[in-house]
């Protein structure tokens, strides 16, 4: 069975503060996916990133970085310089590569960014 | 830049009512799922869709439950006799390929509550 732990309930940082949100998973496939997605307070759900299990090189896009680190099951989540807009749930997810894939989501983390 | 379009955003129902939520895909994706999230809560797999038969279900998509795309562009799923406990936003999702290869794309949600 896959699960995604996210431990961080809740995180409240100043703006332009940098924040890391953790995700740590489980998998009995040797092949699987993380993805990163957000949900803003209007509800929708954006995906952000999308990363294989064989290619662990970290990726910085803008103001966000992932570090995703096989040896400990962990794919974290790095936004540099927060902004107000940044608020938002941050869910991580899992898809196996066996079947069609179906997402397993995290309990997800709600940031808050204030001024 | 295309996207998966859901209707209505938001539905009130008698419960024991039966409802149909609808959504239409992204026009060149191949996969098709319903995800539900009941509030505060993370969001949960439903139902799969490929080739015009169920992929894949969870426990939660009991017989209470249908799925459907009765022409080239929607997607629907019905809920027979409404309870209580169906009040959640449900996401519909759409992907071009298998999930782990190709990231599944969300709609805006339809906030469905259960009176």
């Amino acid at each position: 069975a896959q699960k995604v732990t996210q431990a961080q309930t809740e995180i409240s940082v100043v703006e332009k503060e940098d924040v890391t949100l953790d995700c740590v998973y489980e998998t009995r496939d040797t092949t699987y996916y993380l993805f990163w997605y957000k949900q803003p307070p209007s509800g929708e759900l954006v995906f952000l990133i999308r990363r294989n299990s064989f290619d662990e090189q970290n990726e910085i896009s803008g103001r966000y970085s992932w570090n995703f680190q096989k040896s400990t099951s962990s794919f974290n989540f790095t936004i540099t310089a927060s902004q107000v807009v940044d608020s938002a749930v941050y869910f991580c997810a899992l898809s196996g590569y066996s079947g069609y894939s179906t997402l397993t989501f995290g309990k997800g983390t709600m940031l808050l960014v204030s001024p | 830049e295309p996207e998966v379009t859901q209707t209505p955003s938001h539905q009130v129902t008698q419960m024991g009512q039966e409802v149909i939520l609808r959504c239409v895909p992204i026009s060149n994706h191949l996969y098709f799922y319903w995800y539900r999230q009941i509030l505060g809560q993370k969001v949960e797999f439903l139902v799969s869709f490929y080739n015009n038969e169920i992929s894949e279900k969870s426990e939660i998509f009991d017989d209470q439950f249908s799925v459907e795309r009765p022409d080239g562009s929607n997607f629907t799923l019905k809920i027979r006799s409404t309870k209580l406990e169906d009040s959640a936003m449900y996401f519909c999702a759409s992907s071009e390929g298998l999930s782990g290869v190709q990231p599944q794309h969300f709609g805006d949600g339809t906030r469905l509550s259960i009176l």
